[in-house]
């Protein structure tokens, strides 16, 4: 069964510097995908950015980019430019789909980040 | 575009009670996932709907069932509540059931007293 890591439970980053969050997981499968949501306190799950498998580029989507390394099951997130609205708590996702099954996502377990002032 | 909606935003139940919860998928979609999130727990698949039909589960008891619409609109039940159902149920779509990116809707909290 794949696992999703989240190293770092909470995060604090002052406003317009850059932060990296860290997400690892574990799974012998070669095509997947990878993606980071976030959570603010009004609690509606936002996509940030998704990585598929196959692709070697690193995802980037404004502020937001991506360090994919596949062979070390790496995945992490960096906002540049950190704002006051980023504060939300960060889920990585990983995504294999069966044609059996469906689509079987699983989450890490979130980092919370703050943005100061 | 509209988002993904759920109804009610906010339950409270007592034990033993059973409930029913609302998703209105984004249009086109045809896919619906279900997800328990807990302080605990975290984010924890429930199952996920395509064409009607149940195509994946997770690890809950029978307690926990759900159904499709023939409009994609999807509901999951509770029945006999306990006190540990109390949580934030997630709903997402997506638009096919293929490897497609999952869009969330707001939430239903359900408080089990």
């Amino acid at each position: 069964a794949q696992t999703v890591t989240q190293s770092q439970p909470e995060m604090s980053v002052q406003e317009a510097e850059t932060v990296t969050l860290s997400c690892t997981y574990d799974t012998s499968e070669n095509n997947y995908y990878l993606f980071w949501y976030k959570q603010p306190p009004s609690r509606q799950m936002i996509l940030v950015i998704r990585q598929e498998a196959y692709k070697q580029q690193n995802a980037t989507e404004n502020r937001f980019s991506v360090n994919f390394q596949k062979a070390a099951k790496s995945f992490s997130l960096k906002i540049s430019d950190s704002q006051l609205g980023d504060t939300a708590m960060y889920f990585c996702a990983f995504m294999k789909h069966d044609p059996n099954y469906g689509q079987n996502f699983v989450f890490g377990p979130g980092t919370r980040l703050s943005v100061l002032p | 575009k509209a988002g993904v909606t759920q109804t009610p935003r906010y339950l409270i139940k007592t034990r033993g009670q059973q409930v029913t919860l609302s998703c209105s998928p984004i249009s086109g979609h045809r896919s619906v996932s279900w997800y328990q999130q807990t302080p605990g727990q975290g984010l924890q698949f429930l199952f996920e709907y395509f064409s009607e039909t149940q195509r994946n589960k997770g690890n809950f008891p029978g307690r926990f069932s759900g159904r499709q619409f023939s409009n994609s609109r999807s509901e999951m039940n509770v029945s006999t509540l306990e006190l540990g159902d109390s949580a934030l149920y997630l709903c997402a779509s997506s638009l096919t059931w293929g490897p497609d990116t999952q869009y969330f809707g707001p939430g239903t909290r359900l408080t089990v007293l």
